[in-house]
């Protein structure tokens, strides 16, 4: 049984980077094919990818964000953390991360998701 | 970007009614690579379809989806009390972008 679950702060403040960290289990990071994304969706609006690892550790990211946002992965501890710097109160949202499914760049299992709020 | 433009915006039907949702995409989505998910308040988004028309593992097949190029449907054949919900189409033939939803109620 394939579970993901996202952790990190809660709260932080503009400018501040954020890190959050995707924990799962039930697939290993080093099997061919495999990957995890984040995506994130701000309260009442529509759903936003922002990054993806594969299995060979390439990694992709949305264009709009690609320089705020960092994706790396830690096979042994099966984790994913995204960073994503100079944080802004648009960037509140649930930050979800989830399973690739295999061969398709959609994603088939989703964690709960984590609800980031940026204020001072 | 692939810009995806979902219609209408909210559909109000009753239960045993068929639901047609659109989604058109800015430029052609490459080998159909177009996807939908069911997303519940509170919830995280289900995969229902990929490849525009490939059930995903434990969807009824009252789900189907259809279309190629940039206009693709997501029909739901007759609602059931569950499949009222938020719907969102995403396209993965190039850096991946999501519908901004069609919510379907209960009218």
């Amino acid at each position: 049984q394939i579970t993901l679950k996202e952790s990190g702060p809660t709260l932080v403040k503009p400018t501040q980077t954020l890190t959050l960290t995707c924990t799962f289990s039930g697939f290993s990071l080093s099997t061919s094919g495999v990957g995890v994304g984040w995506i994130r969706q701000p309260p009442g609006k529509a759903l936003e990818w922002l990054a993806l690892i594969y299995w060979d550790d390439d990694k992709r990211y949305s264009p709009s964000l690609k320089s705020r946002l960092t994706i790396t992965k830690d096979t042994s501890k099966n984790q994913v953390v995204l960073t994503m710097t100079n944080m802004d109160p648009v960037d509140t949202a649930t930050y979800y991360c989830a399973h690739r499914l295999r061969g398709y760049t959609v994603f088939d299992l989703w964690g709960r998701g984590t609800l980031v709020t940026v204020s001072s | 970007e692939i810009v995806l433009t979902q219609s209408p915006g909210t559909l109000s039907l009753s239960p045993g009614e068929r639901a047609t949702l659109s989604c058109r995409a800015s430029q052609s989505v490459s080998s159909s690579y177009l996807a939908w998910y069911q997303q519940k308040p509170g919830q995280a988004p289900r995969l229902l379809i990929y490849g525009a028309s490939s059930r995903a593992t434990g969807i009824p097949d009252r789900f189907s989806g259809s279309g190629s190029g940039t206009d693709f449907t997501l029909t739901i054949s007759r609602l059931e009390p569950e499949d009222f919900a938020v719907y969102y189409c995403q396209q993965y033939g190039s850096s991946p972008t999501f519908g901004q939803g069609t919510k379907v109620e209960i009218k």
